[in-house]
């Protein structure tokens, strides 16, 4: 069964990257679904960051502007975030989840990785 | 951006009792090829968002069919017929119809 696995740093300051890598076994992210990141700030606010497709062309939630990128690494069947210029509002829970192209929902997720942001 | 509101934000309910849960969006989820893309999750205590229902009212692999969706256009509603203790946890609406794709508020189902 596929399984995706988040990790990266707990801990961030401010103004630096977040940068964090989803391992996904059990499909090749090539095949064809799409792949993203999604966040739970404390609370239950929940938001979209983005999404790089199984061809690699990305879409970005425009709230997040110029500070995203989602790249991946085939040959690891890992795709990574990268969120630039972070501040105490980009504490939260990240998650990477499998996207299907047909139905339009995330069927799959990682169990998450809380980033706290602070110096 | 689309907003998803989600009512009641949170919800007391005893085992066995019918409860609905409302999410409604500032626009009309219909998308131009003629789907919804309106999905239910539901988030237990210490585990990630796991898919309960997409396309409205379609239930995932797995999913009890005491969960069931129903709606159309902005109006949708997650209905669960006897809430069991499986049950308990923070429920949210997602859109996919739209960018950037969007979550409702959530609502947390508890035991009364």
């Amino acid at each position: 069964e596929i399984q995706l696995q988040e990790s990266g740093p707990g801990l961030v300051k401010p103004s630096q990257s977040l940068s964090l890598t989803c391992s996904v076994t059990g499909y090749t992210i090539t095949s064809g679904y799409d792949w993203s990141w999604i966040r739970k700030f404390p609370g239950n606010k929940m938001e979209w960051m983005g999404y790089i497709s199984y061809s690699g062309s990305t879409n970005y939630n425009p709230s997040l502007k110029s500070r995203i990128s989602i790249t991946r690494d085939t040959s690891k069947n890992q795709f990574f975030l990268q969120l630039n210029s972070v501040t105490t509002e980009d504490t939260a829970t990240y998650y990477c989840a499998r996207w299907d192209r047909y139905y339009w929902y995330f069927d799959f997720w990682g169990p998450g990785t809380m980033v706290t942001v602070s110096s | 951006d689309v907003v998803l509101t989600q009512t009641p934000p949170t919800l007391l309910a005893t085992i066995g009792q019918s409860v609905s849960i409302s999410c409604r969006s500032s626009q009309s989820l219909l998308h131009s090829n003629g789907n919804t893309y309106l999905n239910w999750l539901l988030q237990r205590t210490g585990q990630s968002p796991q898919p309960l229902i997409y396309l409205v009212s379609k239930l995932e692999s797995g999913v009890p069919n005491r969960f069931s969706g129903s709606g159309s256009g902005t109006d949708f509603t997650l209905k669960i017929s006897g809430v069991e203790a499986e049950d308990l946890g923070v429920y949210y609406c997602m859109q996919f119809t739209h960018y950037p794709w969007t979550f409702g508020g959530g609502t947390k189902l508890e035991l009364k």
